[in-house]
């Protein structure tokens, strides 16, 4: 268990909808990340937060947000969803200060996304 | 983008065998992370080495990474039928960047461990 949380664990929805992925980091980390993962494009990078501000963003796209909160939890919120946004989303958290301290970064169990 | 390449991207070999994977990158790297993946579930951390390193252990795991091939390896050895996933090798990138603290993955080695 690495002691980030995600919720939901699988979510099916339909095309055009909005659902929102919630992570808990572990405890004392300050920073959070999420991730995508699908078949054709691999892992990507979407975003990182850092107590609670914006710190970098990747190939994350307009119509997906994120936010991280005074509590430092964080919500990835994917609206008008499309076919190809199917994947399985992770979040992952560190106690990072800032670029690369050689803080390890942990990995969540992932929210499967279904777009149908 | 990815940031490098994993060599080989599938290998399957017998319980007890060494298992070597390698990877390469393409930027400076502040560290670089070894990850662990059984199908559809999340990425588990093994090791970090950072980039003024050139080895590491833990358990039966071994890291090297020679920054000026900009290349690392990872070799499991007495494999067990449990090893069996795919692996990531994953960079953070030097300082100067405006990139944070992510990690940039490889597209994985998909490693098979017959019993």
């Amino acid at each position: 268990d690495s002691g980030v949380t995600q919720t939901p664990k699988h979510l099916i929805t339909a095309t055009g909808q909005r659902v929102t992925l919630r992570c808990s980091p572990r405890s004392g980390d300050l920073s959070v990340y999420w991730y995508q993962q699908s078949l054709d494009q691999g892992l990507q990078f979407l975003i990182q937060y850092y107590n609670g501000e914006e710190r970098a963003k990747g190939n994350i796209l307009e119509r997906f947000s994120a936010q991280q909160f005074p509590d430092l939890h964080s919500e990835l919120n994917l609206s008008s969803l499309e076919l190809g946004d199917s994947a399985l989303y992770f979040c992952a958290s560190s106690v990072d200060v800032i670029r690369g301290t050689g803080n390890t970064i942990y990995f969540g169990e992932g929210s499967w996304l279904t777009v149908v | 983008s990815q940031q490098g390449e994993e060599d080989p991207q599938a290998l399957s070999i017998q319980e007890g065998e060494n298992a070597t994977m390698n990877c390469s990158y393409k930027t400076s790297i502040n560290n670089l992370q070894w990850y662990r993946q059984n199908s559809g579930r999340g990425l588990v951390h093994l090791i970090l080495i950072r980039s003024n390193e050139r080895e590491k252990h833990s358990g039966r795991l071994r890291v090297t990474l020679d920054t000026s091939k900009k290349s690392s390896s990872l070799l499991i050895t007495a494999s067990r039928a449990a090893d069996t996933a795919s692996y990531f090798c994953a960079t953070v990138g030097g300082w100067g960047e405006t990139s944070g603290s992510r990690l940039t993955f490889g597209e994985g080695t998909q490693l098979t461990v017959n019993p």
